[in-house]
């Protein structure tokens, strides 16, 4: 069956340093892959696209890498910030849908 | 102000109850979507719909329904034959359907005692 797998459900760094957060599939050939940021109690807000095409993608500290070999996409945040804590989900399109991962909740400590 | 609104936020109702959820967008998005949120998992897709009067069901359709007679709303009602229906409800829609970034609303907290 597909899956979609996420590092792990939580990852504490310090302020500063550089946050990697991974997604894993398997059964899946997504030909897009997404990656979304989540605060406690709403909806979901897009941050990055990126194509099967592409090796990485990068949005002002951010950066997505996407392996279609090794089924997976790694999400970085560099110079991280306390305000930089949330969930953050990483989606791949299925048929006319997309699919979540059950995400990876990010705390940033001054 | 473009956007995509659900309500109400928080909604409590008694078991054996049918409840109504709201979504309304103004993005002109063909595609709309509802997903099921339970702490510590990921999104769920219970129904999504392509165009108007149109939808098909998700992983979870069982003991939900859902209309699209008009392209800004996508009503979703949580039926008395839901077993679980205490979860966050997040409505989402793109400008089509499959790989477009999607736009959620707030969420509806239903809790059903």
């Amino acid at each position: 069956s597909q899956k979609i797998e996420q590092n792990s459900e939580a990852l504490n760094i310090q302020e500063g340093k550089t946050a990697t957060l991974t997604c894993n599939y398997t059964n899946y050939s997504p030909a897009y892959l997404q990656w979304y940021r989540q605060d406690p109690g709403r909806g979901p807000v897009f941050l990055l696209l990126i194509r099967e095409n592409e090796k990485e993608k990068r949005k002002e500290r951010l950066k997505v890498t996407f392996d279609t070999t090794l089924k997976q996409s790694l999400f970085h945040i560099t110079a991280s910030q306390p305000a930089d804590s949330a969930t953050y989900l990483c989606a791949l399109d299925g048929d006319n849908d997309m699919r979540f991962g059950a995400g990876t909740r990010l705390t940033v400590k001054p | 102000d473009g956007g995509i609104t659900q309500s109400p936020k928080y909604l409590f109702r008694k078991e054996g109850q049918n409840v109504t959820l709201s979504c309304e967008q103004n993005l002109n998005h063909d595609a709309m979507y509802w997903y099921r949120q339970d702490p510590g998992q990921g999104l769920r897709l219970i129904y999504y719909s392509q165009i108007v009067n149109d939808f098909q069901k998700g992983d979870i359709a069982e003991g939900y329904r859902v209309s699209r007679e008009k392209k800004e709303s996508f009503p979703l009602t949580v039926t008395s034959a839901q077993k679980n229906p205490t979860a966050f409800y997040l409505c989402a829609s793109s400008i089509l359907a499959g790989r477009y970034e999607q736009y959620f609303g707030p969420g509806t907290r239903l809790t059903v005692t």
